[in-house]
């Protein structure tokens, strides 16, 4: 069955960077974009950007550009997210979400990593 | 910076029908957008109700359908059962990327 497995609860300090993973499995992983979506406490989803897995291009949220790198690894099937220069504002449930490449159908969403950012 | 609105809260009895609506800052909302709908419950990752507009998943119940109502793109629950409670976010696709909705709080009463 499908499954996307994040990599767990972080933590960190104003400035620092955090890399989330995201581990597919159960499908041919490069027939699949990934998204990455943020939420924020008690609020709305943020979409941040996608990479296809196939090629590595990348796409990103105007907001997060020069901030955000998605990457891939095929050889073990998980795709990362590195955001740097965080603020508290970035604390939030970080998601990834798979497309069938092109199809603009979101089907499977990962279980979420929480990152919080605190002095 | 293009504002995706759903209403903030709605509420619906058990056995009943409503309508959930995501318009667009931009004007009116077409097939062109490829309207995703997602379910979230408390403490839980979304599940994806609608694809394109009007598609279901394979899992998802019968009494969720969606369309395109008055320049807004729609989720209409029909028969609605109290597992329903839930929040509901949109999609939306624009160039350049996505944009989700402010999201619907839907409560079963």
């Amino acid at each position: 069955q499908v499954q996307l497995v994040q990599s767990g609860a972080e933590v960190k300090i104003p400035g620092a960077s955090v890399k989330i993973s995201c581990k597919a499995s159960g499908y041919s992983f490069t027939t699949y974009y990934m998204h990455w979506v943020r939420q924020a406490p008690g609020q709305g989803f943020e979409w941040m950007g996608m990479v296809d897995p196939n090629t590595g291009k990348t796409n990103y949220a105007q907001k997060f550009q020069g901030r955000v790198i998605m990457t891939r690894d095929t050889s073990t099937g998980t795709v990362y997210m590195d955001l740097n220069s965080l603020t508290s504002d970035d604390t939030a449930m970080y998601y990834c979400a798979r497309e069938r490449g092109g199809s603009l159908n979101f089907d499977y969403w990962g279980q979420g990593t929480l990152v919080i950012v605190s002095s | 910076q293009t504002v995706v609105t759903q209403e903030p809260s709605l509420t619906v009895s058990p056995g009943g029908t409503v309508t959930l609506t995501c318009a667009s800052s931009t004007g009116a909302v077409t097939s062109g957008y490829y309207p995703n709908w997602f379910q979230q419950k408390p403490g839980q990752a979304p599940r994806a109700l609608i694809y394109r507009t009007n598609n279901k998943h394979s899992w998802t119940p019968a009494r969720f359908s969606g369309s395109l109502l008055g320049g807004k793109a729609a989720l209409i629950l029909s028969d609605v059962q109290p597992e329903d409670e839930a929040d509901y976010h949109c999609l939306l696709h624009y160039e350049g990327g996505w944009v989700f909705g402010t999201g619907t709080k839907l409560t079963v009463l």
